[in-house]
């Protein structure tokens, strides 16, 4: 069965600086991997997604993530984050079995912005 | 385009009741999925319906639990009797057409907070 790890349970950065967050997955196959923000208030909105080729995927917010089959990682990165980045954030594996979608999370990160 | 919508937003009731949530998906999406997240812990799948028609409830945790979808339109999910581990936020999400994982993105509602007490 698939699995997620987000090791950050809670992550400050100062506005400005650089972010990445961890993210580990166990998957028998190729995996399709994702990541979801969710703001106070707000439902989970999908940031980037990957499914295959290049390894390197650019997200909506000026969000990128890089897929590195050898450590089962799918990090996500921000050159330079903005006090409205403060949310938590979920990686997740997607299995595929025709006709028979489902998603799995990590535990979530929570991400703090100070000035 | 309103999005993926939830009632209610909170809810707090005492173990032993009942209580129902309600989904109403983006309109035309045929897959409507339920999720929840018990404090702290990660997002888990229960349910899949496409249309009217359960797909996949194997995340269902028990018979306490009942999601319909009568007409392929909304969805409810009923809690009977609650239990104080029900407690968590819950949350619906749905996509168009199939191989939604390929080809369309599961919009997410902004989830229902339900506490057991």
């Amino acid at each position: 069965a698939q699995s997620v790890t987000q090791p950050d349970i809670h992550i400050t950065v100062s506005e400005g600086a650089s972010l990445e967050l961890r993210c580990n997955y166990s998957y028998g196959a190729t995996p399709y991997l994702f990541w979801y923000v969710q703001s106070p208030g707000q439902g989970l909105q999908l940031l980037l997604k990957y499914f295959s080729g290049d390894t390197l995927v650019q997200g909506i917010k000026g969000f990128e993530a890089e897929f590195k089959r050898s450590q089962s990682s799918f990090n996500l990165r921000k050159p330079s984050v903005h006090w409205s980045d403060a949310a938590e954030y979920f990686c997740a594996v997607g299995a595929l079995n025709f006709g028979n979608e489902k998603l799995t999370f990590g535990t979530g990160t929570r991400l703090t912005i100070i000035p | 385009e309103a999005g993926v919508t939830q009632f209610p937003s909170h809810s707090v009731i005492e173990k032993g009741q009942t209580v129902t949530l309600r989904c109403d998906p983006i309109s035309g999406h045929d897959n409507l999925y339920w999720y929840r997240r018990v404090m702290g812990k990660e997002i888990k799948f229960l349910l899949h319906f496409v249309k009217e028609s359960k797909q996949d409830e194997s995340g269902m945790p028990n018979n306490r639990f009942l999601a319909e979808r009568t007409g392929g339109t909304y969805s409810t999910l009923k809690v009977q009797p609650a239990e104080l581990e029900d407690s968590g936020v819950y949350f619906c999400a749905s996509s168009q057409g199939e191989q939604v994982l390929f080809n369309t993105e599961a919009f997410f509602g902004q989830g229902t907070r339900l506490t057991v007490v």
